[in-house]
């Protein structure tokens, strides 16, 4: 299976500064037809996980613009430009590339 | 408003068996693959199983091959998940997602404990 790791597994932040979310994997991500399913989701405390960035870059509906994915081959980074207070909660990182699909273990973002 | 409500969670003894159901609405249903991702209580993601669109093909994680049987009724705009021979470590939050890989929306998950 693919492994995806991410890094750091915690992160305090200060209200209105910048953050950065690493995400690894094991194996490339990018599929036979040239695409990389590499998603990013949020999961705020007590609820269920929210889609946030699919391949890699692509901002769901609704998602603010302060959120944004970049990233290739195994290499991937989520940011918030300026931290809220809404955005606190564990963001996973998550490949669709390779079966079975795999999650990162996590980032808890929390303010300082 | 696509809407996923998961149901049939509670505690069950090692050993026994729980059936959840996942009831959709506001799409098409029975244009999607769905999911049943889980979540040990503090932990983080693990896809459970997949089901393509007219329920002919379903994969699932290793470690509930064999106890865990997805289905759907498409008729009823229905997802299910039939687990047998619980064990402690199927202790869980299990959601249902649609469209893997994407897993564009997430019910809200119902509580699966498996305990003596």
């Amino acid at each position: 299976d693919v492994v995806m790791t991410q890094s750091p597994l915690s992160l305090p932040v200060t209200l209105g500064q910048p953050a950065s979310i690493s995400c690894r994997s094991s194996q490339s991500l990018v599929y036979s037809d040239g695409k990389t399913y590499l998603n990013w989701f949020q999961q705020r405390p007590g609820q269920s996980p929210r889609r946030l960035v699919y391949k890699v870059s692509k901002r769901d509906s609704g998602v603010p613009d302060r959120f944004s994915g970049s990233g290739s081959g195994t290499d991937f980074t989520l940011k918030i430009s300026r931290v809220e207070a809404e955005d606190v909660g564990i963001y996973y990182c998550m490949q669709g590339t390779h079966w079975p699909v795999t999650f990162g273990p996590g980032t808890k973002v929390d303010i300082k | 408003e696509v809407q996923l409500v998961e149901s049939g969670g509670g505690l069950v003894q090692p050993g026994g068996s729980l059936r959840l159901s996942c009831a959709a609405s506001g799409f098409t249903f029975s244009s999607y693959w769905m999911s049943w991702v889980r979540q040990a209580p503090g932990k983080g993601l693990e896809w459970v199983a997949n089901i393509n669109q007219d329920g002919s093909e379903k994969y699932y994680v290793d470690s509930v091959m064999g106890r865990f049987t997805i289905s759907r009724d498409n008729a009823k705009n229905s997802l299910y998940l039939q687990m047998n021979s619980l064990r402690a470590e199927d202790t869980a939050v299990y959601y249902c997602a649609r469209d893997p890989p994407y897993f564009d929306y997430w019910g809200h998950g119902t509580l699966v404990t498996v305990s003596s």
